[in-house]
């Protein structure tokens, strides 16, 4: 059974700050890793796909690194806004599937 | 917005009765996706679809039977259903699957879901 793991559940954050979370996915049989955005009663919103070891994103204040050997990426947001409060997905890819984490969910507080 | 809708938003139904899920994309996709999400459970894929032919069936019980008339809808028929499939079910849509049903890099464009409340 292929498991994806994000940390922590859940995060409350001041406005201004920075913070990260972290994905943990099996690193047999990697193709590629996905992070989505999702607020609430909104369709999940793509960030980033990344597929090799060592590959950093960014997007504005939101980046995202990845680690395939270890198994895990981390998504960093710079200076948090409360626009930015949602549910932060990744989902690991092998060759036909995406395989879902359960979220981080972030409440950033003005 | 991602260019995937799905109706109805909020759906209840009593164990007896019978009722569609509807997803349209407007993006020109050729592949897409039924998932279910339970309380705090991850997203789980359920159906795929590719040039309207289902290529993926996660074991999903009867009571559940989609239908892909073309690339552009996708239907979810329930039928007798439990409560216990109280959730959030959500559509996908992406590029064509490669050979062998191989998703590439491509993004999965989501709906935003309809809520499924089974009495």
């Amino acid at each position: 059974i292929l498991n994806v793991e994000q940390s922590p559940q859940s995060l409350h954050v001041q406005e201004g700050d920075s913070t990260n979370f972290t994905c943990s996915f099996p690193s047999s049989n990697f193709y590629a890793l996905h992070w989505y955005r999702w607020e609430t009663a909104k369709s999940p919103e793509a960030l980033f796909v990344m597929t090799l070891n060592g590959d950093e994103k960014k997007k504005g204040r939101i980046s995202a690194t990845l680690n395939t050997k270890e198994g895990y990426s981390y998504l960093y947001i710079k200076g948090s806004q409360p626009e930015d409060s949602a549910t932060y997905l990744c989902a690991f890819q092998n060759t036909d599937k995406l395989i879902f984490g359960t979220g981080t969910r972030l409440q950033v507080f003005p | 917005e991602t260019g995937v809708t799905q109706t109805p938003r909020h759906l209840v139904m009593g164990m007896t009765n019978k009722k569609s899920l509807k997803c349209e994309q407007h993006l020109g996709h050729n592949a897409m996706y039924w998932y279910k999400q339970s309380a705090k459970k991850p997203l789980e894929l359920m159906f795929v679809y590719n040039f309207k032919e289902q290529t993926e069936n996660n074991s999903v019980p009867s009571r559940f039977s989609p239908e892909c008339p073309n690339s552009s809808h996708l239907f979810l028929h329930l039928h007798t259903l439990q409560p216990e499939d109280s959730a959030l079910y959500l559509c996908a849509s992406s590029q064509a699957l490669r050979g062998g049903g191989f998703l590439g890099t491509d993004t999965q464009y989501f709906g935003p879901g309809t809520r499924l409340t089974v009495l």
